[in-house]
């Protein structure tokens, strides 16, 4: 079974920028969960998808957005870019329940210049 | 103040050599993830504990969960250079909607 897939790989952005990252979650998998990595902050939830719907958010301010497709496949947009918006974004896809365990895509290093 | 604290932060140690890597939560522990991270990678999942007291082995790699004291150890048995990388301790903590991770252990493997 194909693992979580996350493109692009790598990202160059100015300041002011919009940019889209996917996620398309393993198959079957009805919940796709966005995180944010940083060196200082480390593994920040972003926010979760279920069936097409937001389940949970974290505490990013609002040009930080997702959204979910029929097929589970997910984006998230990330508007007005900044400096400190650089970050190795990571998808993570489960089944859907709380206690499922969440798999992980490879990331996407975004890098604002 | 973090949720999940994980120590040490980083660890070197010479190969072959045994280690242990704790994540302790301020909360009560539903449940408790280990995953393993190589620079600028994705999180490899490695085990899940649910219950207190349960035990998981992977190869070298065994963690542990202690529910009274909020409390998991991972622990590699003869290291290689194979098993350098980050690892993550991620739970599901009382109170939260979301999987909450520690800071990472970064492990390096001198031969």
């Amino acid at each position: 079974k194909a693992g979580v897939t996350q493109t692009p790989r790598y990202l160059i952005k100015t300041r002011g920028q919009q940019v889209t990252l996917s996620c398309s979650p393993i198959s079957g998998h009805r919940s796709v969960s966005w995180y944010q990595q940083t060196p200082g902050q480390g593994l920040q939830f972003l926010f979760e998808y279920f069936s097409e719907t937001q389940r949970n958010k974290g505490n990013f301010p609002g040009r930080f957005s997702g959204r979910q497709f029929s097929n589970s496949r997910s984006e998230m947009n990330v508007s007005t870019l900044e400096l400190g918006d650089s970050a190795l974004y990571l998808c993570a896809s489960s089944f859907g329940q709380t206690a499922d365990t969440q798999y992980f895509g490879p990331g996407t290093r975004l890098t604002v210049l | 103040s973090q949720e999940l604290e994980q120590s040490p932060q980083s660890l070197i140690v010479q190969e072959g050599k045994n280690l242990t890597i704790n994540c302790t939560s301020s909360k009560t522990l539903y449940g408790l993830y280990w995953y393993k991270q190589k620079y600028g990678e994705g999180l490899i999942f490695l085990m899940m504990l649910q219950k207190g007291g349960e035990e998981k082995s992977h190869e070298k790699i065994t963690a542990k969960l202690d529910e009274k004291k909020q409390q998991s150890s991972l622990h590699i048995t003869a290291s290689q250079p194979s098993h350098a990388g980050i690892y993550l301790c991620g739970a599901d903590i009382q109170g939260a909607q979301k999987l909450v991770f520690g800071q990472g252990t970064r492990l390096t493997i001198n031969p």
